[in-house]
């Protein structure tokens, strides 16, 4: 059974900072992996998709990397800002397409002005 | 605008009360799913939808129906709802079922059984 963690479960930084988000999974057989942020109260806001055959993924001041023969992505948000702060997801469907998708649990970000 | 829609937003009942939470997206996705969101435990698939008459259960399916006779819709059923399914619930669909396509979200429903 896929397990996900996502480490640490909470971050606070001061704005401006460069920060790494990490999302661990047991099983290597996976299709994609999927980043959200998620805002209190509301639903998931897509932010990257990085396919198994990809190393990373780039959006704005966001960059995602997965290597999957560790079982490991990192979400890198760079020059952090007060908007930033959410709680941040990772997603990731067993190799198949989306029949299992396993969230991890979170980590909330808290970007201080 | 391309999206995911969800009816009711919040909702309070009682047990043993029938209801649907109706799902709904404009994109002509072939993927529809259902998750719940607990503390602690994060998103659990509780459904899935691969393409129109195709459905399957996901890790936590107990307590729910689902039916996909249209592509656009996609609703959850409880057909005797328990305080256990408490709980804040998405709805997601994507492109093609194959994985090669990102989820969207719906903006989730707030249920509370007393």
């Amino acid at each position: 059974k896929q397990e996900v963690t996502q480490i640490p479960a909470a971050l606070s930084v001061p704005e401006g900072e460069n920060l790494v988000l990490n999302c661990s999974f047991t099983d290597s057989a996976i299709y994609n992996l999927q980043w959200f942020r998620q805002d209190p109260g509301k639903g998931l806001t897509s932010l990257l998709l990085i396919q198994s055959s990809q190393r990373e993924q780039t959006s704005g001041r966001l960059n995602a990397s997965l290597d999957k023969s560790s079982g490991r992505s990192t979400l890198y948000i760079a020059a952090s800002q007060p908007g930033d702060s959410a709680t941040y997801l990772c997603a990731v469907p067993l190799s198949g397409g989306y029949q299992k998708v396993t969230f991890g649990i979170g980590t909330k970000l808290q970007v201080i002005p | 605008e391309a999206q995911v829609t969800q009816n009711p937003r919040y909702l309070i009942t009682v047990t043993g009360k029938k209801l649907t939470v109706t799902c709904s997206q404009n994109m002509n996705h072939e993927y529809m799913s259902w998750y719940r969101q607990d503390p602690g435990l994060g998103l659990r698939q509780i459904y899935y939808s691969m393409n129109v008459e195709v459905t399957d259960k996901g890790d936590v399916p107990e307590g729910y129906k689902v039916s996909r006779k249209e592509k656009r819709n996609f609703p959850l059923i409880l057909e005797s709802p328990s305080p256990n399914q408490t709980s804040l619930y998405f709805c997601a669909s994507s492109l093609y079922s194959g994985g090669a396509t990102e989820q969207f979200f719906g903006p989730g429903t707030r249920l509370t059984v007393l």
